[in-house]
């Protein structure tokens, strides 16, 4: 029920693709659900988050598809960049907590030029 | 600028040895947080504390505890250290719980022998 479950682990996609990364999650009490970003030997950073309120947020060349019937939340690079290879975390919380998050396994992309 | 910092950024230690990580914050947040890092399990919440002299348990709080006398510090401490302990451990800050983004030291690499 605690669980968020991220897929795939790693990827690879070439410069200027897709990158999809999805997460499922079974609590339906969970209300924020934040992606974050972390590059070798730093820590997580803030990339973008929704709220259950909206299917869809776009920052940039990042997007967050959230569908609340399936549970399902995802992040989409468009135009990927080798400077985006990175570990990304999916995470969740209840109570629209921004700290106490449950966290995924994590995806490693490695974007080629 | 203010920032996160955590120390030790890496530590061996042996089996039974109390060891305690610091974390330090300039911001004047609020709420802080630990979180411990493994592969396959993304990140974990240890404790965290919403103010001075207020300290929570996470979801893996067993051989950990921390305390909060000031609003700038969050240490914490590994009472006897197992080599289940051995992790990287990541600070964090917020300014709100609710709304406030969540912002990570560096993290500190503890190894239990």
């Amino acid at each position: 029920q605690q669980q968020v479950k991220q897929s795939p682990q790693s990827l690879i996609v070439q410069k200027g693709g897709i990158s999809i990364i999805n997460c499922a999650y079974e609590n339906t009490a969970f209300d924020y659900f934040p992606w974050y970003q972390q590059f070798p030997g730093k820590g997580p950073a803030l990339l973008i988050a929704i709220r259950p309120d909206v299917s869809e947020k776009k920052e940039g060349r990042f997007t967050i598809s959230f569908n609340k019937s399936a549970k399902q939340f995802s992040l989409h690079i468009m135009d990927s960049q080798p400077g985006d290879s990175a570990t990304y975390f999916c995470a969740a919380s209840k109570g629209g907590n921004t700290g106490k998050l449950i966290f995924g396994q994590g995806t490693t992309l490695q974007v080629k030029p | 600028d203010a920032e996160i910092t955590q120390s030790p950024r890496h530590k061996i230690t042996e089996t039974g040895r109390q060891v305690t990580l610091a974390c330090h914050q300039t911001w004047n947040h609020n709420n802080m947080f630990w979180y411990r890092q493994d592969l396959g399990h993304g990140l974990r919440l240890i404790h965290y504390s919403y103010g001075v002299q207020d300290t929570n348990k996470g979801e893996v709080s067993d051989g950990y505890s921390v305390s909060r006398s000031n609003t700038e510090d969050l240490p914490l401490t590994l009472e006897s250290a197992a080599s289940s302990q051995t992790s990287v451990y990541f600070c964090a800050s917020s300014p709100d719980a609710y709304t406030g983004e969540l912002f990570f030291g560096e993290g500190s690499r503890l190894t239990v022998l």
